[in-house]
């Protein structure tokens, strides 16, 4: 069974840092594209980052593109996102999700929300 | 302003159907298969509909999917009150080298 389970979302000043990872399972990690995907509260659906499974391409987002950095682990099969300069516009809640494979985002985690105000 | 576009609502009385609309690009619809997701208030979105008309194993054959040119769109057939949620299309992008998905759409059983 895939699982994914994020963790580090919280509370953060404008201007600061956090580092969100997912931890997934049921799946071989190393061979699938990961994303983050946001929402904002009732908003709809906002694609923020891929990574490779080999993590040799990463593709961003404009509205995140020169703040947020995607990585990965394949020997702890776990997906990250450093989101640096947060605003009050990023708070969402982000989810990672398998894919795109083939366009589609197959599995999602059950997000972890990050909230930015001062 | 979302890349794919979709009608903010729609609505339908139970036992009908009812077509959710998502509109795209030769970048996105072009060359990349359309995948639909279900998400009900305070939940993860699901993957409902892939590679354009596909269903993952356990989605009812009352949900289809079709994709035309640069539109695409879902069919929910039978309509039961516990398919009031919000729809949403998805794509890859393959000029903005980018995840899109459409604005949403909320769908009312009346």
């Amino acid at each position: 069974e895939v699982q994914l389970s994020e963790s580090g979302g919280g509370l953060v000043q404008p201007g600061g840092s956090l580092r969100l990872s997912c931890a997934a399972s049921g799946f071989t990690f190393s061979s699938y594209a990961m994303s983050w995907v946001r929402q904002a509260p009732g908003k709809g659906l906002e694609w923020v980052s891929v990574v490779s499974g080999s993590a040799t391409n990463t593709y961003y987002a404009d509205s995140v593109k020169g703040r947020f950095s995607i990585s990965r682990d394949n020997s702890k099969n776990t997906l990250h996102l450093q989101i640096n300069s947060l605003r009050v516009e990023d708070t969402a809640v982000y989810f990672c999700a398998k894919g795109p494979e083939l366009g589609r985002f197959d599995f999602w985690g059950q997000g972890t929300l990050v909230t930015v105000s001062s | 302003q979302s890349v794919l576009t979709q009608p903010p609502s729609v609505s339908a009385a139970p036992g009908q159907k009812v077509t959710i609309s998502c509109s795209g690009s030769s970048s996105n619809f072009g060359n990349n298969f359309v995948s639909w997701y279900q998400q009900f208030p305070g939940t993860v979105p699901k993957l409902l509909i892939y590679e354009n008309n596909k269903r993952p194993s356990g989605i009812p054959d009352r949900f289809s999917g079709s994709k035309s040119g640069t539109s695409a769109t879902l069919g929910i057939t039978g309509l039961q009150t516990g398919d009031e949620a919000d729809y949403y299309c998805g794509t890859w992008d393959s000029s903005l080298s980018a995840g899109v998905f459409g604005g949403g759409t909320k769908l009312t059983v009346l």
